[in-house]
């Protein structure tokens, strides 16, 4: 079983769409993180939160504790937003999640 | 600040072959982290630092080695390189354990043939 699951797998959108990744978990955590990572490139953090909300740019993280559940959103989508985006939770150690594949069309 | 980097970014080995991968950060960071990525998987944990001259065992450390000499290295290395640690390598290393923010190297793609 795994720990951490994200929906949808992949995902196309057409720019300026509204898209909303969600990430559960199954764990106790004390973070959750939402990482990006571009075709060929490495991996940066986005946003790591704990609680409530969290926004930077066009990009809005939230998380529901009691719900186990956290979602991010992307305003006004734009094609170099592609990419796959990974949910991982702080527990006792690090979890994954296995990546939503964002492609976002002109 | 170079942040985290990574040498090699790319290694074609042959079975039984060994070779070192190495992790430098600039960020006197004392935590550092090796993950393996596969696909249709998410990343997973193969050996951890917690600070110079220490190591420990993640998920996945079977067939891999590291060392720890300097705080700002973190080494990992394949004995007898096997196809089944054909994947994409990743360095991170962050302040603290694992509540902190984590920043990540570019990546090792490795190729076992």
């Amino acid at each position: 079983k795994n720990e951490v699951e994200q929906s949808p797998q992949n995902l196309t959108a057409q720019e300026g769409e509204f898209i909303t990744i969600n990430c559960s978990y199954s764990v106790g955590i004390s973070a959750l993180h939402w990482l990006q990572q571009h075709p060929g490139g490495g991996i940066v953090s986005l946003f790591m939160l704990s609680s409530g909300k969290k926004k930077h740019g066009r990009l809005i993280a939230t998380i529901n504790i009691q719900e186990k559940h956290s979602s991010l959103h992307i305003t006004a989508s734009h094609p170099r937003d592609s990419a796959v985006y990974i949910c991982a939770v702080s527990g006792n150690q690090f979890y994954f999640g296995t990546g939503t594949s964002l492609t976002v069309i002109p | 600040n170079a942040g985290v980097t990574q040498t090699p970014k790319f290694r074609v080995l042959k079975t039984g072959q060994s070779m070192t991968l190495l992790c430098a950060q600039d960020m006197n960071h004392e935590y550092m982290y090796w993950y393996r990525q596969d696909p249709g998987m998410g990343l997973r944990l193969i050996h951890y630092s917690v600070g110079e001259g220490t190591t420990a065992k993640g998920e996945v450390p079977d067939g891999y080695n590291v060392s720890r000499l300097k705080k700002q290295n973190f080494l990992l290395g394949l004995e007898s390189a096997a196809p089944s640690q054909t994947s994409v390598y990743f360095c991170a290393s962050s302040s603290g354990g694992v509540s902190y923010e984590q920043y990540f190297g570019p990546g090792t793609r490795l190729t076992v043939t």
